[in-house]
């Protein structure tokens, strides 16, 4: 059964303090590893979309990486505006179906 | 650029009562998906479309609960009747053929 587990639930950095979130995932096949940022009362918005192993991918203070078991989201000297839900999903060669993290949730304060 | 629009942002009913939930994708998103969305269990897909045509409800909870999609801008999600434990977050989401999907606000329900 396709799987993912995100780690840690819940977050908390001072500004400027760097971490990382991980996301290990469990699939027959990987079409795709997704992560997305939620803000509290909205959906998710898209980030990144990583597709195999070595993949790196760069946005502002994030970066995402891909291992054949899990993903690693790197924040680098994040700022207040960074604290959010940070939820991964997977999906499974031959299926347009997300399978979905329970998150991480980050505060970041100054 | 208007994104997937969900109505109503919230909803307030009695156990019993039925609950319509509707969603517009954006425009030229050949699917659109719900989810549902919980402390408990996270994000869950309940069922998808492709071309107005539902391919996978398996994450449907039980006959209570019905989608349809009757053209390329308008799917609803009906839930009848409904009960406490169905109180959460849904959203909708639409993308074009493997691209990410883009999510709604939510509606947030509440089932008293």
């Amino acid at each position: 059964e396709d799987q993912v587990t995100q780690s840690p639930e819940a977050l908390r950095l001072q500004e400027g303090e760097s971490s990382s979130l991980n996301c290990s995932y469990t699939v027959s096949g990987l079409r795709g590893l997704f992560w997305y940022r939620q803000d509290p009362g909205k959906g998710p918005e898209f980030l990144f979309t990583l597709y195999s192993a070595g993949e790196e991918k760069e946005k502002e203070r994030l970066k995402a990486t891909l291992t054949k078991k899990e993903s690693f989201l790197h924040i680098t000297a994040p700022k207040p505006e960074d604290s959010a839900t940070y939820l991964c999903a997977v999906q499974a060669l031959r299926t347009d179906k997300l399978i979905f993290g329970t998150g991480t949730r980050l505060q970041v304060f100054p | 650029d208007a994104g997937v629009i969900q109505s109503p942002r919230h909803e307030v009913t009695e156990m019993g009562q039925e609950v319509t939930l509707r969603c517009k994708p954006i425009s030229g998103h050949d699917y659109l998906f719900w989810y549902r969305q919980t402390m408990m269990r996270g994000l869950e897909l309940l069922i998808y479309f492709n071309n107005n045509v539902p391919i996978d409800d398996s994450g449907m909870p039980e006959d209570r609960f019905s989608a349809k999609m009757p053209n390329a801008s308008f799917s609803t999600l009906k839930i009848q009747p409904s009960e406490p434990r169905d109180s959460a977050v849904y959203f909708c989401a639409s993308s074009l053929p493997n691209q990410p999907q883009h999510f709604g606000d939510g509606t947030r329900l509440s089932i008293l």
